[in-house]
Parts: C-alpha cells; sequence; structure tokens
C-alpha cells in the first residue's frame, strides 16, 4: 500500500550545495509532479511529466532539474542550493485521466542554510 | 490566468460547531472544483470534488456545490470533530491543449476544540 514515496523526510544544505529528493510511486501512472508548499502561497507546482522521457516547466521551474528514465521515478535535483529554497516539497501523481485527483507523497521539509 | 481565494485562516471551532470555509475562483472554460484536506505531517489528500455546475461533493460528512453564478465552492459540515483538525485546500483544474492543470488556493488551518 505503498503509493508515492518520497526521501527524504528532512535535509538541511548550505547554499551552494547540491540534493536530489527522490519519488517513487507503485500505481503505474502516467502524470508525476512536483510542488512547493510555502506558508501564505499555497502549492506552486514546479515541473510536470506526463510519461516516462517527458517533463515540462511548471509556475517555479528556476533552480530545479528533473528527469523520467521511468515510469515509477521522479527525482528532483538542485543543483546549487539557495536560501529561497528553503520550504516543504510534495511529489504527486495521477492516472492522468483529467480526474484533478492527485496522489501526494507524505512531503520533504527542506533547509537551506 | 486561473486563480483560488480562500478564506483565510486560521479558524478555531468547538466540536459540534458548523463550519464554513468560502472559496472563489477565476477560470476560463468549465473548471472541476475539488476540496484537498492536509492533516498534520501527512501529504495532501482528496476530499471531494465537484466537474459541473450545480454539482455537489460531499465525503466524511464534508460538502460542496459548485456554483457558477457566484463562482464559488464553499466546504460546509453540519457538526466539526477534533479529528477534522487539518489545513483544507480548494483547488480547480483546467484542460487546454490535452494537458490538465491544477490551480490550488493558499490553505485554510483549522483547528477544532474540544
Amino acid at each position: 500500500n505503498a503509493g508515492v514515496t518520497q526521501t527524504p523526510k528532512f535535509q538541511v544544505l548550505k547554499t551552494g550545495q547540491s540534493m536530489t529528493l527522490q519519488c517513487a510511486q507503485d500505481m503505474n501512472h502516467e502524470y508525476m509532479s512536483w510542488y512547493r508548499q510555502d506558508p501564505g502561497m499555497g502549492l506552486r507546482l514546479i515541473h510536470y511529466s506526463v510519461g516516462a522521457g517527458i517533463t515540462d516547466q511548471g509556475e517555479v521551474p528556476n533552480g530545479y532539474n528533473v528527469s523520467r528514465s521511468t515510469t515509477e521515478d521522479f527525482p528532483l535535483r538542485l543543483l546549487s542550493a539557495a536560501p529561497s529554497q528553503t520550504s516543504v516539497y510534495f511529489c504527486a501523481s495521477s492516472s492522468g485521466q483529467y480526474t484533478g485527483e492527485l496522489f501526494f507523497g507524505e512531503g520533504s521539509r527542506l533547509t537551506v542554510l | 490566468g486561473d486563480s483560488v481565494t480562500q478564506m483565510e485562516g486560521p479558524v478555531t471551532l468547538s466540536e459540534e460547531a458548523f463550519l464554513t470555509i468560502n472559496c472563489t475562483y477565476t477560470a476560463t472554460g468549465y473548471p472541476s472544483l475539488f476540496w484537498y484536506v492536509q492533516y498534520p505531517g501527512e501529504g495532501l489528500q482528496l476530499l471531494l470534488k465537484a466537474t459541473k455546475a450545480d454539482d455537489k461533493g460531499s465525503n466524511k460528512g464534508f460538502e460542496a456545490t459548485y456554483r457558477k453564478e457566484t463562482t464559488s465552492f464553499h466546504l460546509e459540515k453540519g457538526s466539526v470533530q477534533v479529528s477534522d483538525s487539518a489545513v483544507y485546500f480548494c483547488a480547480l483544474s483546467t484542460v487546454n491543449f490535452g494537458n490538465e492543470k491544477l490551480t490550488f488556493g493558499t490553505g485554510t488551518r483549522l483547528t477544532i476544540i474540544p
């Protein structure tokens, strides 16, 4: 009953460091996405993918990189972390059938010092 | 562009009180409307949805009606419980050129006091 699994749950980085947030889903969903959640801002879409090998930018893509080599995995890379990237990150997936129902992971809290 | 405006929180109620969380939207075309709930330490999960005007979505005692004339989708519950304490997000989805886009509101934190 795993659903969407994100790792790590917590991470502290120094400015300029790089890291990858992992996301995996076991529901065979074509659509996967990454959001960031900031106080008073709701959820904002960073990148999304409609299938293996296909990715596209969302609302706030700068400073983030993604790839989708398999249906199951959709990692989010921060190449050079900045304090403005301190946030809670959520990975989500859906069947892509325009249901609007996203299945979210538990979130990854990132602090950049 | 599309947008969702939610009642600002936090909202604090006593157990068994009536709950309303207001949500209005701006969108082109005919969006579907959703309420998501985020319990402490968890990701968001779909609470209810409505896909066309006058539809009522309902789940776990919560209800919301899609009102096209007032562009609203207010969340209501007749008698709240402590376990309803969470953050509630209103959202809409539109489809353009085959791509579905979800737009979220800023969330309303609800705390229920025993």
